[in-house]
């Protein structure tokens, strides 16, 4: 069974721009998870979803946000970027509440 | 607010030894709490515990849960270098917390051949 992928992997982007990160899940899970990593703040969840619904959201401004589609691909978008936002951002997937999540392999967003 | 704690920070052992890292947590629920290992990637799930007492074994790693006490136990036996790695608890808090985990800040450990 193929893990999670998320595209791109690595991005640069200048601060004001917006960017948009994908992230399909394992094939059968519904649940899609995104965290922010940081060295300073470590893993901390930004949103989660199930079936094109969003049922969690962390603590991060409104410029972060997020859609899933019908096939539990996901995707997260941040505008007006700044420099703080610079991460490696993690999505997880799985089969529902009370399962294991699975991470994949990140995009690295460098905010200059 | 939920809080999860690692300790150590950090750990530096020879191959061959054996290394205990630790876990403790405040949520308002509980459901579940995991372990994951980092390397210079995603974190790969290694255990899920539930029930307290009750020992999650694979290989030369194992974890046990104390839910009286709010901790747990990461034990690797004959470490060897593919072991280093950074080591992350993560709490589950059930409730509506649907889909986030609350992740302590890591155990570094370094395995020295």
């Amino acid at each position: 069974k193929a893990g999670v992928t998320q595209t791109p992997r690595y991005l640069i982007k200048t601060r004001g721009q917006q960017v948009t990160l994908s992230c399909s899940p394992i094939s059968g899970h519904r649940s899609v998870s995104w965290y922010q990593q940081t060295p300073g703040q470590g893993l901390q969840f930004l949103f989660e979803y199930f079936s094109e619904t969003q049922r969690n959201k962390g603590n991060f401004p409104g410029r972060f946000s997020g859609r899933q589609f019908s096939n539990s691909r996901s995707e997260m978008n941040v505008s007006t970027l700044e420099l703080g936002d610079s991460a490696l951002y993690l999505c997880a997937s799985s089969n529902n509440i009370g399962s294991e999540q699975y991470f994949g392999p990140g995009t690295r967003l460098t905010v200059t | 607010e939920d809080k999860v704690v690692q300790s150590p920070l950090s750990l530096v052992v020879h191959e061959g030894d054996t290394v205990t890292l630790n876990c403790s947590y405040e949520v308002t629920n509980f459901r579940s709490l995991l372990w994951y290992k980092q390397e210079k990637k995603a974190p790969t799930f290694l255990f899920m515990l539930t029930s307290s007492g009750i020992e999650k074994k694979s290989g030369r790693l194992s974890s046990i849960l104390d839910k009286k006490e709010l901790f747990s136990i990461l034990n690797i036996t004959a470490t060897q270098t593919g072991d280093s790695a950074v080591y992350l608890c993560a709490v589950d808090a059930g409730g509506t917390s649907y889909g986030k985990l609350t992740f302590g800040q890591g155990t570094i450990l370094t395995v020295h051949p």
